[in-house]
């Protein structure tokens, strides 16, 4: 029978501007947060993190943002780079045991 | 390279065969986890070990299990295998178990199941 593959969500920015990526999540008892980058080929490479205690978390050139009550969570990546361009996922989990992964967005940076 | 080591890197097989997929662990990390990546549904989690015990799974299916053993290397069984089961099966480690500001999952590179 005929593939159908995961319609992904894209966002296109151009390089040196802010991306904003969001994430709705489902299980109003997660209480950790990961955002994860996967490029073509590779295994899914881990962002940053937040624990439900927070609702704001910073790296570098990365923010996370935790809205508990809407449950949303969102990525700004400040700066884009083409190197950025990738697919990203958000991933909920409940004490780090059990983890369960958004269907992930396709960002490019146009040069 | 994240430290994780998967073998093997590519595996075709037929249908209702079995295989086995090995995980080594980043030095020091004690739980391994899998996951499965398909076309038509994502990243899913499939099972956690830690310190070689099960601690918690996924959408894995009675087909399929898995094992940490002693020295922290871990296997997951696929067998009666489907075409649906062709995908890449991905494991991750991580220091402990909990979540903990140290428990950054690190994925290994994949092992690309397809089955014809």
């Amino acid at each position: 029978g005929e593939s159908v593959g995961l319609h992904l969500p894209t966002l296109s920015v151009q390089e040196g501007d802010n991306s904003i990526i969001n994430c709705a999540y489902s299980n109003s008892a997660s209480d950790y947060f990961i955002w994860y980058k996967q490029e073509s080929g590779k295994g899914p490479q881990f962002i940053i993190d937040i624990r439900s205690n927070m609702d704001k978390r910073q790296g570098q050139r990365v923010t996370v943002l935790l809205n508990k009550t809407v449950k949303h969570l969102s990525l700004q990546i400040a700066a884009t780079q083409p190197g950025d361009s990738a697919v990203y996922f958000c991933a909920e989990s409940i004490s780090g045991n059990q983890f369960y992964f958004g269907t992930g967005t396709s960002l490019t940076v146009i040069p | 390279d994240s430290g994780v080591t998967q073998t093997p890197k590519h595996l075709i097989t037929a249908t209702g065969q079995r295989v086995t997929l090995r995980c080594s662990p980043r030095s020091g990390d004690l739980s391994v986890y899998w996951y499965q990546q398909s076309l038509d549904q994502g990243l899913q989690f499939l099972i956690h070990y830690y310190n070689g015990e099960e601690r918690a799974k996924g959408n894995i299916l009675e087909r399929f299990s898995a094992q940490q053993f002693p020295d922290l290397h871990s296997e997951l069984n696929l067998s009666s295998l489907e075409l649906g089961d062709s995908a890449l099966y991905f494991c991750a480690s991580s220091v402990a178990g909990g979540a903990t500001s140290t428990d950054t999952q690190y994925f290994g590179p994949g092992t690309r199941l397809t089955v014809l």
